[in-house]
Formats: C-alpha cells, structure tokens, sequence
C-alpha cells in the first residue's frame, strides 16, 4: 500500500545537525511534491518545507530557513530534510507528506521525534 | 504570510448532531483559476493528520459523505452533518495558495 516512512529523529544538543530520512513505497514518487510538517509537544501543526516532485524548485518557512535544507532521491524514493544549527524550539515531531498538484496532503507518515536538548 | 484563524477552539458536540468550525485568512485564498486553495485535515489522538477537503470543497478519498467543505475568498466552512464517535480530534484548515502553507490553531472537537 501506498505509504511514508520517516526516521533519523533522536536527541541531539543545541547547535549541532541531524538528518531525517522520509522513504516512500506503494506509488509513483517521482511524480509528488513532497512536504515536511512538524508537531510541537501538545502544539498545532507547522509546514516546514517543500520540495517540487523534480527537486526543481524548494521553499521553507521562515522559522527554519537558512539552517534546514531539502532534498530528495527520486531513484530511491526518498526525501530527506538536513537539519543544522538545532534550537530547542525545533523540538517537535516531524511528519513527511506527499502532494500532488493542489488536491492536499493525502498521504502523511507516522513521524520522527526531534529532540533538542543539552 | 497568511494567518489562519479557527473558530471556536475547543467544540464539544453531541453524536447524531451536526457540528461546524470556521476558518478565516487574512488574504483571499482565491486563486485566478477559480479554485480556493483551503484544506481541511483531522488529527485523531495519537494518530498522524489525515486530509478530509482539498479546495475548500472537495472531499478527499474515503472521507464519509458528512463531512462538507464551502466558503471563498477569506471564509470557510467545515461541517459535519451527523457527529459520530470516531470524528473526534483536533481539526485544521491550511492555506495552500501561498508555497509558504499555514494552518490554522486547531480545532478540538470531543464528545460531551
């Protein structure tokens, strides 16, 4: 069945990297624009990036520009999100999602944990 | 960016009966093609989201028939004609105009 596998989350200490790896099966990758949303503890959901299903073309929130970079392997149907320079406020759980064209997000994973804390 | 606004924040509602939550944006969501460009997405407890309307109005795949999206421009509407026990959660709007999306605060809904 189609589904989104996310991993790589974990405990890491201010300021250092971490990256999360989001592996897709059950359907055409390569044909979807591919999302990261995260979940503060007990807080709403926050879109974090996109990135195009060619990899042409990626935007972030503000929050997170300049530290988070996307990317993605349309050969391995993956997506991945290199995060660096970790604040304590990007502590949350982190979901990969898929979309095409303008219909939504219709397919989400399970989410990875990010914790940042010294 | 565009802000998301929900109302009410915490809705209980009673099984059988309907329910509805609002959603309003500071800038239109109305995209020159005509479509508005408003999702709706439900978060059971400990479960991931899950999309129940893409364009403001159109119901996304296995979504139950009592769940109805409407609005333009900058107000919209999710109702649910019938409540039943499962549809119990936290629920977001999401402008999808701008590519930086933003959802709304969350709209949690449990049973009375």
């Amino acid at each position: 069945q189609e589904q989104l596998v996310e991993s790589g989350g974990g405990v890491v200490q201010p300021g250092r990297s971490l990256r999360l790896s989001c592996a897709a099966s059950g359907f055409m990758f390569h044909i979807y624009g591919m999302h990261w949303v995260r979940q503060a503890p007990g807080k709403g959901l926050e879109w974090v990036a996109i990135i195009w299903y060619d990899g042409s073309n990626k935007y972030y929130a503000n929050s997170v520009k300049g530290r988070f970079t996307i990317s993605r392997d349309n050969s391995n149907s993956t997506v991945y999100l290199q995060m660096s320079s970790l604040r304590a406020e990007d502590t949350a759980l982190y979901f990969c999602a898929r979309q095409r064209g303008r219909s939504g997000f219709d397919i989400w994973g399970q989410g990875t944990m990010v914790t940042v804390s010294s | 960016d565009i802000v998301m606004t929900q109302s009410p924040l915490s809705l209980p509602v009673t099984p059988g009966e309907p329910a509805s939550i609002s959603c309003t944006s500071t800038q239109s969501l109305l995209h020159s093609n005509g479509y508005n460009y408003l999702d709706w997405y439900l978060q059971k407890p400990g479960q991931s989201p899950q999309l129940l309307i893409y364009l403001a109005s159109n119901r996304a795949s296995g979504v139950p028939d009592r769940f109805s999206g409407s609005g333009s421009g900058t107000n919209f509407t999710l109702k649910i004609s019938r409540v039943e026990a499962e549809d119990v959660g936290v629920y977001y709007c999401m402008q999808a105009l701008q590519t930086f999306f933003t959802f709304g605060p969350g709209t949690r809904v449990d049973i009375k």
